[in-house]
């Protein structure tokens, strides 16, 4: 039921090595959000955009990934040196924000840090 | 602590039984949604909530925001609704927060 295009499916990298991964949101949909669900099924909030700005972030996105959400072309969430650590499903959700925030997800980019 | 706790964190189900999934908020929760993921990692969508009830075939939803819960009720359980099930509420702010997951396996 969700039209949130999240690539690439799965991504294999390197410890140090950066990772990079793209979310498409949901036609008209002005907030995205970006959250990452560890091998224990817990959910981490990681940033939210509406539009091309930033809303909230916690600290490790600041410190160590790259996000954006350009006009006109697809969100990104970058890891710049990967850690064993960062192994997770990363989850991108888009919302009309305002009153009706229903999130849509994506299918989620998985990543394995070896 | 948890600030969305739900309970139980796993179960199983004889097909065709029903059951209650639960979450306790200590945020002052505006809104909730429920989700159902599926072995591949999808997140499906079967609730959003305000205050109040939703029905959608055999689930049922309730979110009562004075008392900082909301519930979900499967009825008449098939074998396609195994998976985990997530609860997430948000507080005006726009951010989403999860609670751990109900694993449910429904068996023949």
């Amino acid at each position: 039921n969700s039209k949130v295009i999240q690539t690439p499916r799965y991504l294999v990298k390197g410890q140090g090595q950066k990772a990079k991964m793209r979310c498409i949101p949901e036609k008209g949909h002005p907030v995205v959000f970006w959250y990452q669900q560890n091998k224990n099924n817990e959910f981490k909030f990681l940033i939210n955009f509406q539009n091309q700005e930033v809303l909230q972030q916690i600290d490790m996105t600041e410190k160590r990934f790259s996000a954006e959400c350009p006009s006109n072309s697809p969100c990104s969430l970058e890891i710049q040196s990967s850690e064993a650590g960062d192994s997770a499903l990363y989850l991108c959700a888009s919302s009309l924000g305002g009153r009706v925030n229903t999130l849509y997800f994506g299918a989620g980019t998985r990543l394995s840090v070896l | 602590g948890d600030k969305v706790k739900q309970s139980p964190s796993a179960l199983s189900l004889q097909e065709g039984t029903n059951s209650a999934l639960r979450c306790n908020f200590s945020i002052a929760a505006t809104t909730v949604q429920w989700f159902l993921q599926n072995p591949r990692g999808s997140l499906i969508n079967l609730f959003y909530l305000v205050p109040g009830t939703k029905e959608n075939g055999r689930l049922k939803s309730a979110f009562d925001s004075k008392e900082s819960y909301s519930t979900l009720h499967i009825r008449d359980a098939q074998l396609e609704d195994s998976g985990t099930y997530f609860c997430a509420a948000a507080g005006g702010n726009y951010k989403y927060v999860f609670g751990a997951g109900t694993r449910l396996k429904v068996i023949a």
